[in-house]
């Protein structure tokens, strides 16, 4: 089975610090994403990865950015954390277009951040 | 843009009581369509999905039929478990994006014995 790890499942971080979430895939999947999810909001997507140092914007990337140098690794990092970021942070991997239908997405655990 | 709408929940049922959960799209097209699982504490997994017009998805007593008239992908389980207690998302694939999945907000299951 495809795993995703999250390295880190409970963060407490202060305002203005600078947040590193990490998120490893052992699949050797193409594709990587970053979710936050806020409840009553669902998930929204904040960046994705189709390829290894390649980037798009999701659908609320302010305040975020991301770091993808290895194919199996896709950080989020947070340059100057602050309260409206404390949220759940879920990372994805997938093979291939969704649109195929044969090709679906594969989660971490998540990785829970408080900014106080 | 295209959209997920979900009945709010949370969702009480008695074990073995037979489950709906609503799930409306917006979208142009044809998207795919899916149901994501997230029981507690964990990430969130695929349950079934379907990627044309009256398919049927189906897996661990769940099902969803892809209804484009109505646009609408709604969750049925005949005889829930307590096992079943989570949160579940239903989510598209836009024809035009083929990374992105949109979700909706989440509808929380709760079973009791």
């Amino acid at each position: 089975d495809v795993k995703v790890t999250q390295s880190s499942r409970y963060l407490v971080k202060r305002t203005g610090e600078k947040v590193f979430l990490e998120c490893v895939q052992d699949m050797d999947h193409e594709n990587m994403f970053w979710y936050r999810q806020d409840p009553g909001l669902g998930l929204r997507l904040i960046y994705f990865s189709y390829d290894v140092k390649m980037k798009e914007k999701g659908d609320i990337p302010e305040g975020y950015s991301v770091s993808r140098e290895k194919k199996e690794r896709f950080s989020l990092i947070l340059e100057s954390a602050s309260t409206n970021q404390t949220s759940m942070y879920l990372c994805a991997s997938s093979f291939g277009r969704l649109t195929s239908g044969a090709n679906v997405l594969t989660f971490g655990a998540g990785s829970r951040l408080t900014v106080l | 843009g295209d959209s997920v709408t979900q009945m709010e929940g949370p969702v009480t049922l008695s074990e073995e009581a037979f489950l709906t959960i609503n799930c409306t799209y917006t979208a142009t097209g044809y998207p795919s369509l899916f149901w994501y699982v997230q029981y507690p504490g964990e990430g969130l997994q695929l349950l079934l999905k379907a990627t044309k017009a009256d398919d049927k998805g189906s897996n661990k007593g769940f099902e969803a039929t892809y209804r484009k008239e109505t646009t609408s992908f709604h969750l049925e389980k005949g005889s829930v478990q307590v096992s079943d207690s989570a949160v579940y998302f239903c989510a598209l694939v836009p024809r035009d994006s083929s990374y992105k999945l949109i979700f909706g907000s989440g509808t929380r299951l709760l079973v009791r014995p």
